[in-house]
């Protein structure tokens, strides 16, 4: 199955950008790169996707390695409501099953 | 509606009990993915529809689970003989074209079913 490793938690100062990475050295060539974020008791939000180039869309900017084996989302400014469990997650090549890990617990601090 | 909607939002239910619960994708979209988390816990993968068939059933825990999409929009997801590990919130997901094309894929809030 395809994983991805994320740190468990991290801090940042509000106003300040976030940078959370995401290795996922076992994805496929064709398989998108997924994120999403969870505010307690809510669904996953959908953030941003890639493939190989980098993205921005008005909530983040998604930068993809070279190698596709890992990336960085990127919120440039971040706010109190930004505290959530961020996922990463990749497809499980040949199946229809999009993994999700453990996540990375961001706390926006004031 | 603009989302995909999920019924009931909370259930509690006696262990031995049956449930099912319900989703609404986004209107249009073809697939569909039933998740589980449990607490802590990222969601887990169940179940995926592509129309009306179930394209890939291999994260249904055991035979008391089982889903439904009889006209390729509303999915059903039913448990038989409830037990208290059962306990979770139950994610359901819809994406415009099949798995793997790039679409973006929705969550709802889910159904959060608590077995007592």
């Amino acid at each position: 199955d395809a994983k991805t490793t994320q740190p468990p938690s991290m801090d940042c100062a509000e106003g300040r950008a976030a940078n959370l990475p995401c290795n996922h050295s076992t994805i496929s060539g064709n398989e998108y790169v997924y994120w999403y974020r969870q505010i307690h008791s809510q669904g996953p939000q959908y953030i941003i996707h890639g493939l190989k180039n980098n993205e921005t869309n008005e909530m983040a900017s998604l930068i993809i390695t070279e190698d596709r084996k890992s990336s960085t989302l990127i919120l440039p400014h971040a706010t109190l409501r930004d505290t959530a469990v961020y996922y990463c997650i990749v497809r499980s090549s040949g199946t229809y099953k999009y993994i999700f890990g453990t996540g990375t617990r961001l706390k926006v601090l004031a | 509606g603009a989302g995909v909607s999920q019924t009931p939002s909370n259930k509690v239910t006696e262990k031995g009990k049956y449930v099912e619960l319900r989703c609404d994708p986004i209107s249009g979209h073809t697939a569909l993915y039933w998740y589980r988390q449990s607490l802590g816990q990222g969601p887990e993968f169940l179940i995926y529809f592509q129309g009306t068939g179930a394209a890939d059933d291999s994260g249904l825990p055991n035979d008391r689970f089982f889903a439904v999409r009889p006209e390729g929009s509303v999915s059903t997801l039913k448990i038989q003989r409830t037990e208290r590990g059962d306990s979770a919130v139950y994610l359901c997901a819809s994406s415009l074209n099949p798995a793997g094309s790039g679409n973006t894929i929705y969550f709802g809030e889910g159904s959060w079913l608590t077995v007592v």
